[in-house]
């Protein structure tokens, strides 16, 4: 099967500081991976789309500039919200895909609870 | 352009009935259509997929669901409920490369209660 792991799968920090949340495809090489945002009670909402080695693509009315996403690797995707705030609180989940795998495999999400 | 339309974000059945949750796409491509489950606090775990082979797809824990391409549906069935189905299901469609993007379009949802 294929397998992504998420870290850390919970978090709590402060207001206005950074969090780093990271996606890992532990036994395929992602070429494409996603990144998600999920509010209690609703349903998933694409944030962006990352391709290794490229600029990640961010979904309209999503602050890049808040939410870094890097993608260096054809393993690992990095989400880091700066300068966290009450509102950012949410379920974050990544997913991978690839050119042999032309699906999405979702990680276990990730709780960021900022106060 | 896709789009995933789940009818009824609440549905509730009694243990042993019939589990129905309803899902119709539309799709400019030869679509697959994917339905997840999510617990509570957990990630989404994939029940079944349609990826243009049988229309009749078997998943996990007894669902199953069939593609139906003259009503654009994708509904989920279990013959019997049981109490641990309890969940929130989610169904999705992907041009699966098509565009070059593997995007998934995700319906609003539907939460599953079940009976005692």
């Amino acid at each position: 099967g294929a397998v992504v792991s998420q870290h850390p799968s919970w978090v709590i920090c402060k207001s206005g500081t950074s969090v780093k949340i990271e996606c890992r495809s532990l036994d395929f090489q992602a070429t494409t991976m996603f990144w998600y945002r999920q509010f209690p009670k609703q349903s998933l909402m694409l944030m962006a789309t990352s391709n290794e080695g490229s600029k990640a693509t961010y979904e309209q009315g999503v602050e890049k500039d808040k939410f870094l996403i890097n993608h260096a690797s054809l393993t690992l995707s990095t989400l880091t919200v700066t300068s966290a705030h009450p509102e950012d609180s949410s379920f974050y989940i990544c997913s991978a895909a690839s050119s042999r795998r032309n699906e999405q495999f979702f990680g276990p999400g990730t709780r960021l609870t900022v106060l | 352009a896709q789009s995933v339309t789940q009818l009824g974000s609440h549905v509730s059945v009694s243990e042993g009935a019939l589990v129905l949750l309803r899902c119709n796409y539309s799709s400019s491509v030869p679509p697959y259509l994917f339905w997840y489950v999510q617990y509570p606090n957990q990630g989404l775990q994939l029940l079944l997929k349609y990826t243009s082979a049988a229309t009749l797809v078997k998943g996990i824990n007894g669902f199953e669901a069939e593609f139906k391409k003259s009503e654009t549906s994708f509904h989920l069935t279990k013959p019997s409920a049981h109490m641990s189905d309890a969940a929130e299901y989610f169904c999705a469609v992907s041009d699966h490369g098509t565009s070059g993007t593997y995007k998934y379009i995700f319906g609003t949802g539907t939460r599953l209660k079940v009976l005692a």
